[in-house]
Protein backbone atom coordinates (compact mmCIF):
# COMPACT_ATOMS: atom_id res chain seq x y z
CA UNK A 1 0.00 0.00 0.00
CA UNK A 2 0.89 3.51 -0.55
CA UNK A 3 2.00 5.47 2.65
CA UNK A 4 0.89 9.20 2.40
CA UNK A 5 2.86 11.61 5.06
CA UNK A 6 1.64 15.29 5.17
CA UNK A 7 3.94 18.09 6.91
CA UNK A 8 3.01 19.39 9.26
CA UNK A 9 0.31 17.91 11.29
CA UNK A 10 -0.86 21.25 12.56
CA UNK A 11 0.11 25.09 11.23
CA UNK A 12 -1.27 27.75 12.55
CA UNK A 13 -1.25 31.44 10.37
CA UNK A 14 -2.87 34.20 9.97
CA UNK A 15 -4.81 35.91 7.78
CA UNK A 16 -2.90 37.01 4.48
CA UNK A 17 -0.01 34.73 5.11
CA UNK A 18 1.18 32.72 2.38
CA UNK A 19 1.57 29.14 3.83
CA UNK A 20 2.17 25.80 2.10
CA UNK A 21 1.97 21.94 3.11
CA UNK A 22 3.88 19.24 1.79
CA UNK A 23 2.61 15.19 1.41
CA UNK A 24 4.92 13.08 0.22
CA UNK A 25 4.15 9.24 -0.73
CA UNK A 26 6.14 5.86 -0.41
CA UNK A 27 6.63 5.29 -3.62
CA UNK A 28 5.98 7.52 -6.42
CA UNK A 29 2.56 8.00 -7.92
CA UNK A 30 2.95 10.31 -11.12
CA UNK A 31 0.58 12.95 -10.92
CA UNK A 32 -2.14 11.15 -9.25
CA UNK A 33 -2.76 13.12 -6.66
CA UNK A 34 -5.68 14.98 -4.85
CA UNK A 35 -6.29 17.99 -2.35
CA UNK A 36 -9.13 18.27 0.01
CA UNK A 37 -10.54 20.67 2.63
CA UNK A 38 -12.80 19.73 5.26
CA UNK A 39 -14.56 21.79 7.10
CA UNK A 40 -15.90 20.33 11.18
CA UNK A 41 -18.83 18.82 10.29
CA UNK A 42 -18.93 18.78 6.61
CA UNK A 43 -17.89 16.53 3.69
CA UNK A 44 -14.74 16.88 2.55
CA UNK A 45 -14.47 19.42 -0.97
CA UNK A 46 -11.79 18.64 -3.98
CA UNK A 47 -9.49 21.53 -4.47
CA UNK A 48 -7.10 20.21 -6.66
CA UNK A 49 -6.22 16.93 -8.78
CA UNK A 50 -3.68 15.67 -11.32
CA UNK A 51 -0.97 17.32 -8.51
CA UNK A 52 -1.83 21.19 -10.13
CA UNK A 53 -5.10 21.12 -11.64
CA UNK A 54 -7.40 23.34 -9.78
CA UNK A 55 -10.71 22.15 -9.82
CA UNK A 56 -13.54 24.39 -11.13
CA UNK A 57 -15.06 27.32 -8.90
CA UNK A 58 -11.75 26.90 -6.18
CA UNK A 59 -10.24 30.27 -5.73
CA UNK A 60 -6.67 30.54 -7.77
CA UNK A 61 -4.97 31.41 -4.48
CA UNK A 62 -5.38 27.64 -4.21
CA UNK A 63 -2.37 26.13 -6.32
CA UNK A 64 -0.55 22.67 -6.39
CA UNK A 65 2.65 21.39 -7.23
CA UNK A 66 4.88 18.40 -7.68
CA UNK A 67 4.54 14.50 -9.43
CA UNK A 68 6.35 11.24 -8.47
CA UNK A 69 6.76 11.28 -3.93
CA UNK A 70 6.33 15.00 -3.23
CA UNK A 71 3.54 17.20 -3.60
CA UNK A 72 2.66 20.70 -2.15
CA UNK A 73 -0.28 22.41 -1.63
CA UNK A 74 -0.24 26.65 -1.33
CA UNK A 75 -2.70 29.07 -0.26
CA UNK A 76 -1.06 32.57 -1.67
CA UNK A 77 -2.81 34.31 0.54
CA UNK A 78 -5.22 32.76 3.84
CA UNK A 79 -8.66 34.17 4.12
CA UNK A 80 -10.57 33.15 6.81
CA UNK A 81 -12.48 30.56 5.30
CA UNK A 82 -9.48 28.95 4.45
CA UNK A 83 -8.89 27.87 8.27
CA UNK A 84 -9.73 24.23 8.27
CA UNK A 85 -7.97 20.57 7.67
CA UNK A 86 -6.78 19.56 4.37
CA UNK A 87 -5.78 16.24 3.00
CA UNK A 88 -3.73 14.86 -0.08
CA UNK A 89 -5.28 11.68 -1.76
CA UNK A 90 -3.25 9.36 -4.09
CA UNK A 91 -5.47 7.87 -6.73
CA UNK A 92 -2.33 5.56 -8.61
CA UNK A 93 -3.26 2.57 -6.43
CA UNK A 94 -5.50 0.63 -4.62
CA UNK A 95 -6.32 0.96 -1.82
CA UNK A 96 -6.83 4.81 -2.00
CA UNK A 97 -5.11 6.36 0.55
CA UNK A 98 -5.22 10.17 2.37
CA UNK A 99 -2.54 11.53 4.42
CA UNK A 100 -3.36 11.82 8.44
CA UNK A 101 -4.27 15.53 7.29
CA UNK A 102 -2.92 19.34 8.02
CA UNK A 103 -4.98 20.97 10.39
CA UNK A 104 -4.76 24.81 9.45
CA UNK A 105 -5.17 27.36 13.02
CA UNK A 106 -5.64 30.97 12.87
CA UNK A 107 -2.91 32.35 14.72
CA UNK B 1 -27.08 20.49 -8.71
CA UNK B 2 -25.40 17.39 -8.10
CA UNK B 3 -26.61 15.39 -4.97
CA UNK B 4 -25.43 12.37 -3.13
CA UNK B 5 -27.76 11.85 0.12
CA UNK B 6 -26.89 9.13 2.59
CA UNK B 7 -28.79 7.05 4.93
CA UNK B 8 -28.87 4.06 7.20
CA UNK B 9 -26.78 5.18 9.65
CA UNK B 10 -27.51 4.78 13.69
CA UNK B 11 -26.60 2.64 16.72
CA UNK B 12 -26.07 -0.74 16.29
CA UNK B 13 -24.84 -3.32 19.13
CA UNK B 14 -20.95 -5.02 18.54
CA UNK B 15 -21.35 -8.19 15.48
CA UNK B 16 -24.70 -6.66 14.31
CA UNK B 17 -25.50 -5.52 10.88
CA UNK B 18 -26.04 -2.33 8.80
CA UNK B 19 -27.03 -1.02 5.53
CA UNK B 20 -26.08 2.12 4.23
CA UNK B 21 -27.41 3.38 0.99
CA UNK B 22 -26.47 6.39 -1.22
CA UNK B 23 -29.13 8.64 -3.63
CA UNK B 24 -27.95 10.02 -5.84
CA UNK B 25 -29.65 12.88 -8.06
CA UNK B 26 -29.12 15.58 -10.80
CA UNK B 27 -26.56 13.12 -12.94
CA UNK B 28 -25.98 10.15 -14.66
CA UNK B 29 -25.33 7.75 -11.78
CA UNK B 30 -24.73 4.59 -13.81
CA UNK B 31 -22.01 6.18 -15.84
CA UNK B 32 -19.71 6.82 -12.67
CA UNK B 33 -17.82 5.02 -10.22
CA UNK B 34 -18.31 5.18 -7.07
CA UNK B 35 -16.71 5.29 -3.47
CA UNK B 36 -17.02 4.78 0.40
CA UNK B 37 -14.90 6.74 2.81
CA UNK B 38 -15.44 7.11 6.54
CA UNK B 39 -13.97 9.23 9.04
CA UNK B 40 -13.88 7.95 12.51
CA UNK B 41 -14.54 10.62 15.39
CA UNK B 42 -11.54 13.46 15.45
CA UNK B 43 -9.81 10.75 12.72
CA UNK B 44 -8.68 11.35 9.58
CA UNK B 45 -10.01 9.87 6.20
CA UNK B 46 -10.26 6.14 5.41
CA UNK B 47 -11.27 5.03 1.96
CA UNK B 48 -12.98 1.64 2.37
CA UNK B 49 -14.69 0.45 -1.26
CA UNK B 50 -15.06 1.16 -4.68
CA UNK B 51 -16.93 0.16 -7.53
CA UNK B 52 -17.13 0.55 -10.88
CA UNK B 53 -20.16 1.43 -13.38
CA UNK B 54 -21.23 -2.09 -13.75
CA UNK B 55 -19.96 -3.70 -10.88
CA UNK B 56 -17.82 -5.42 -12.71
CA UNK B 57 -14.54 -4.44 -10.44
CA UNK B 58 -15.12 -3.84 -6.82
CA UNK B 59 -12.25 -3.28 -4.05
CA UNK B 60 -12.18 -2.99 -0.11
CA UNK B 61 -10.09 -1.32 2.10
CA UNK B 62 -7.99 -4.74 4.41
CA UNK B 63 -9.84 -3.22 7.35
CA UNK B 64 -13.07 -4.63 5.89
CA UNK B 65 -12.88 -6.50 3.59
CA UNK B 66 -14.63 -10.33 4.38
CA UNK B 67 -17.00 -7.99 6.52
CA UNK B 68 -18.77 -5.25 4.15
CA UNK B 69 -19.90 -5.55 0.56
CA UNK B 70 -20.69 -2.18 -2.03
CA UNK B 71 -22.95 -2.71 -4.35
CA UNK B 72 -25.14 -0.72 -6.61
CA UNK B 73 -28.82 -0.15 -8.28
CA UNK B 74 -28.35 2.00 -11.60
CA UNK B 75 -31.89 1.85 -12.32
CA UNK B 76 -32.89 3.33 -8.90
CA UNK B 77 -29.81 5.21 -8.52
CA UNK B 78 -28.56 4.40 -5.13
CA UNK B 79 -25.12 2.75 -3.86
CA UNK B 80 -25.36 0.78 -0.75
CA UNK B 81 -22.78 -0.45 1.59
CA UNK B 82 -24.17 -3.62 3.84
CA UNK B 83 -21.67 -4.10 7.05
CA UNK B 84 -21.89 -6.77 8.40
CA UNK B 85 -19.65 -8.04 11.79
CA UNK B 86 -19.67 -4.72 12.97
CA UNK B 87 -17.13 -3.75 15.68
CA UNK B 88 -16.34 -0.40 17.84
CA UNK B 89 -13.41 0.68 15.33
CA UNK B 90 -15.95 0.71 12.57
CA UNK B 91 -17.46 3.91 14.73
CA UNK B 92 -17.46 6.70 11.64
CA UNK B 93 -19.37 8.85 9.49
CA UNK B 94 -19.49 7.30 6.35
CA UNK B 95 -19.60 8.95 3.16
CA UNK B 96 -20.20 8.04 -0.51
CA UNK B 97 -18.00 9.65 -3.63
CA UNK B 98 -18.28 9.75 -7.12
CA UNK B 99 -15.53 9.49 -9.02
CA UNK B 100 -14.62 11.26 -12.33
CA UNK B 101 -12.24 9.82 -14.46
CA UNK B 102 -10.52 12.18 -16.60
CA UNK B 103 -8.32 12.15 -19.48
CA UNK B 104 -5.75 14.28 -20.72
CA UNK B 105 -1.90 14.30 -20.58
CA UNK B 106 -2.33 11.91 -18.29
CA UNK B 107 -5.34 9.65 -17.08
CA UNK B 108 -6.63 10.49 -13.48
CA UNK B 109 -9.38 10.14 -11.27
CA UNK B 110 -10.99 11.85 -8.40
CA UNK B 111 -13.51 12.31 -6.08
CA UNK B 112 -15.78 15.29 -7.23
CA UNK B 113 -18.84 15.02 -5.09
CA UNK B 114 -19.44 13.81 -1.45
CA UNK B 115 -22.41 13.30 0.46
CA UNK B 116 -23.21 14.85 3.76
CA UNK B 117 -22.63 11.29 5.50
CA UNK B 118 -23.96 9.30 7.76
CA UNK B 119 -23.29 8.35 11.35
CA UNK B 120 -22.55 4.86 12.27
CA UNK B 121 -21.88 4.01 16.12
CA UNK B 122 -20.84 0.29 17.09
CA UNK B 123 -21.74 0.21 21.03
CA UNK B 124 -23.48 -1.98 23.50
Amino acid sequence: DIQLTQSPSFLSASVGDRVTITCRASQGISSHLAWYQQKPGKAPKLLIYAASTLQSGVPSRFSGSGSGTGFTLTISSLQPEDFATYYCQQVNSYPRTFGQGTKLEIK
Amino acid sequence: EVQLVESGGGLVQPGGSLRLSCAASEFTFSIYEMNWVRQAPGKGLEWISYITTSDSTIYYADSVKGRFTISRDNAKNLLYLQMNSLRAEDTAVYYCAREKRVRGLITTTFFDYWGQGALVTVSS
